[in-house]
């Protein structure tokens, strides 16, 4: 069964504009990683963020993680075209083995 | 990070046949996992790869059905047996690396059965 839940399902912005993706999970986690995958393709690794950590940033992208709340967005800044995909969120759980385990994603769709 | 390299790439079969799938990575790994992404969805799991032992498999998923080998650190096969229509969908080999909780996907194996 999947672990998160990705909100929005799906996201059309204007290029140039931010676009934040949501991401909830049920259980407490031992991280998180962020993935893209463009249509037909297989998964890119973007960014992984400790349960001990809040915020990370690679490029244009920034993540932030609130255990609180069981929660992480992704933030794309000064969205391109070739943003234009699929993003899911996945988590290792600290308990049980050490499986990695997907949302069910947002689609992302860039408008020029 | 890894390079890892499945073959076939895609392959039509026909109900009833079986085919497998070899998943081969360039770096030393400590786990390796089978995933299927069926149209439209997302990845689930299927099975983690043992080395030298059989695969601990998901709930939904069996052995007989498919059957997983890992011969090495580095490599990995899944055979998809007796297809039906219903396994149509793309798989994909998974390894995190030592030292490191990052996991990287090969670019997937996409399965029609006619």
């Amino acid at each position: 069964s999947q672990q998160g839940e990705e909100d929005p399902q799906a996201l059309s912005i204007q290029e140039g504009e931010n676009a934040t993706m949501n991401c909830s999970y049920k259980t407490s986690i031992n991280n998180l990683q962020w993935y893209r995958q463009n249509s037909g393709r297989g998964l890119v690794h973007l960014i992984l963020i400790r349960s001990n950590e809040r915020e990370k940033h690679s490029g244009r992208l920034r993540v932030t993680l609130d255990t609180s709340k069981k929660s992480s967005s992704l933030l794309i800044t000064a969205s391109r075209a070739a943003d234009t995909a699929s993003y899911f969120c996945a988590t290792v759980l600290i308990q049980g083995a050490q499986k990695l385990v997907f949302g069910q994603g947002t689609r992302l769709t860039i408008n020029p | 990070s890894a390079v890892i390299s499945q073959k076939p790439s895609r392959d039509i079969c026909q109900r009833g046949t079986s085919l497998t799938i070899q998943c081969q990575v360039d770096s030393q790994v400590t786990m390796m996992f089978w995933y299927r992404q069926q149209p439209g969805q997302s990845l689930t799991l299927i099975a983690t790869a043992n080395q030298g032992s059989e695969a601990t498999y998901e709930s939904g998923f069996v052995i007989d059905k498919f059957p997983i080998s890992r011969p090495n650190l580095t490599f990995s096969t899944l055979t998809v047996s007796n297809m039906s229509p219903e396994d149509s969908s793309i798989y994909l080999c998974s390894a995190r690396l030592q030292g490191n909780n990052e996991q990287f996907f090969g670019p997937g194996t996409r399965l029609t059965v006619l």
